[in-house]
């Protein structure tokens, strides 16, 4: 079946201004995560859902970055201000259930200049 | 703070050679293990998890991984690699009251030559 799919694929923006990549999961997944992978590193935590509720946001770096997930389904990672720090690839994962196994989208590259 | 080390950042071997790549972490408490490979242009897939039970996990493509407790390892192994296996491999760990979210390494390079 379909696997977890983001876009876009990649986005050029200009320091300062708002971003929003999108992340649909694996039908049927109830748990979200979003990661991001700078160049060299393992990916980080920022924050899962448990159907529409953030059960735990304590990934996310400042206040300038918030997700959702209205139904339950497609979550949206938002970033206000834009930094040229938050340059990176935004990964989303996905899972039957909260502690299962994650199944990880192509992510997306985004490039603050 | 809760972290996973990998031992090597950039490993180089020749087909048909055995490969140990190390993973350590640090907490005490109830773990979910994890090794991911991401070959070149290509996402993150699952290699091989440990949850519970045997202690030697077996995977994809002939990797197996061993949970040492006592050590706080799980280190990933293959008898003899292909040049296909050149790729980028991450050891992850979920602690078990934590929602699941995973704690990676900084991941290792591993280059095969044919």
């Amino acid at each position: 079946g379909a696997g977890v799919s983001q876009t876009p694929s990649n986005k050029v923006t200009e320091k300062g201004k708002y971003v929003e990549l999108r992340c649909d999961p694996i039908s049927g997944h109830t748990a979200l995560y979003w990661y991001r992978q700078s160049l060299g590193q393992g990916p980080e935590f920022l924050i899962y859902f448990q159907g529409t509720g953030a059960a735990d946001d304590s990934g996310l770096p400042n206040d300038r970055f918030f997700a959702v997930r209205p139904e339950g389904s497609v979550s949206t990672l938002k970033i206000q201000r834009t930094e040229r720090g938050d340059s990176a690839v935004y990964l989303c994962a996905s899972s039957v259930r909260v502690q299962e196994t994650q199944y990880f989208g192509p992510g997306t590259r985004l490039l603050v200049l | 703070a809760q972290s996973v080390s990998q031992h090597n950042h950039h490993v180089i071997l020749s087909e048909a050679a055995s490969l140990e790549l190390g993973c350590n972490y640090s907490y005490g408490g109830t773990v979910n293990l994890f090794w991911y490979v991401q070959y070149p242009g290509q996402h993150l897939q699952l290699l091989l998890k440990y949850f519970s039970g045997d202690p030697l996990v077996k995977g994809i493509k002939g990797f197996e991984a061993e949970f040492i407790k006592s050590k706080f390892s799980f280190n990933l192994r293959k008898p003899s690699v292909q040049w296909s296996d050149t790729a980028e491999y991450f050891c992850a760990v979920s602690l078990y009251n934590q929602g699941g979210k995973l704690i990676f390494g900084q991941g290792t390079e591993l280059s095969v030559k044919p």
